[in-house]
């Protein structure tokens, strides 16, 4: 069956230090791949994605991912935490073929110490 | 301002009682979805449209049902809810069926007595 992980429920990070929230999917093909940001009683927000070409991905809010074939990962980075990006985050995959149905991993909640 | 627009934002029901979660975009995607939202679940999807007209079930259809008449409304409608219906719901729409990124909207949370 084809799925997406997110083996942390929760990040811990100092503010100023650099976090990483890890996905890694299985899934048939070469899907593309996307993360998405949720603050409290609000909808998801696009960050960033990939779909072909440079493996490193840059996104909104100074956010990058970078997207490993072998080791079917997307994993989603910043240099420099902010408190305010203390929020939850979600990986997701659309497969290439076959269906329009985008998976989505559990989420990962991140959270910036001052 | 592009947006998708959920209604009602928040709901308490009854077992039984027929509602319906109304989804609107206004950014004249053809692709639109509707999923739920539940602790430990992460975003499951219920059903997904291509186009007017043209539906198709998510990973958990049973207890809903979808229209989509109009290309920027995409109802979700429970005929006969049950409390594990209960869960925040989310529509989303894209200009892309794979490649787009979704924009979402803000959210409908549903309590089922």
């Amino acid at each position: 069956a084809q799925s997406v992980a997110q083996p942390e429920d929760q990040v811990n990070v100092a503010e100023g230090n650099p976090l990483t929230v890890k996905c890694t999917y299985s899934v048939s093909g070469n899907p593309y791949l996307f993360w998405y940001v949720q603050y409290p009683n609000r909808g998801l927000q696009f960050l960033l994605k990939y779909i072909t070409g440079d493996n490193l991905v840059k996104g909104s809010y100074g956010f990058e991912a970078e997207f490993n074939k072998s080791q079917t990962s997307f994993h989603l980075k910043k240099p420099s935490a902010l408190v305010s990006d203390s929020a939850l985050y979600f990986c997701a995959v659309s497969p290439t073929s076959g269906t329009y149905k985008y998976i989505f991993g559990t989420g990962t909640r991140l959270k910036v110490l001052a | 301002e592009a947006q998708v627009t959920q209604n009602p934002r928040y709901l308490i029901t009854v077992t039984g009682k027929k509602l319906t979660v109304t989804c609107s975009q206004n950014m004249n995607h053809e692709y639109m979805s509707w999923y739920r939202q539940d602790p430990g679940l992460g975003l499951r999807q219920i059903y997904y449209s291509m186009n007017v007209e043209v539906t198709d079930k998510g990973d958990v259809p049973e207890g809903y049902k979808v229209s989509r008449k109009e290309k920027r409304n995409f109802p979700l409608i429970l005929e006969s809810p049950s409390p594990n219906q209960t869960s925040l719901y989310f529509c989303a729409s894209s200009s892309d069926t794979n490649t787009g990124e979704l924009f979402f909207g803000e959210g409908s949370r549903l309590t089922v007595l």
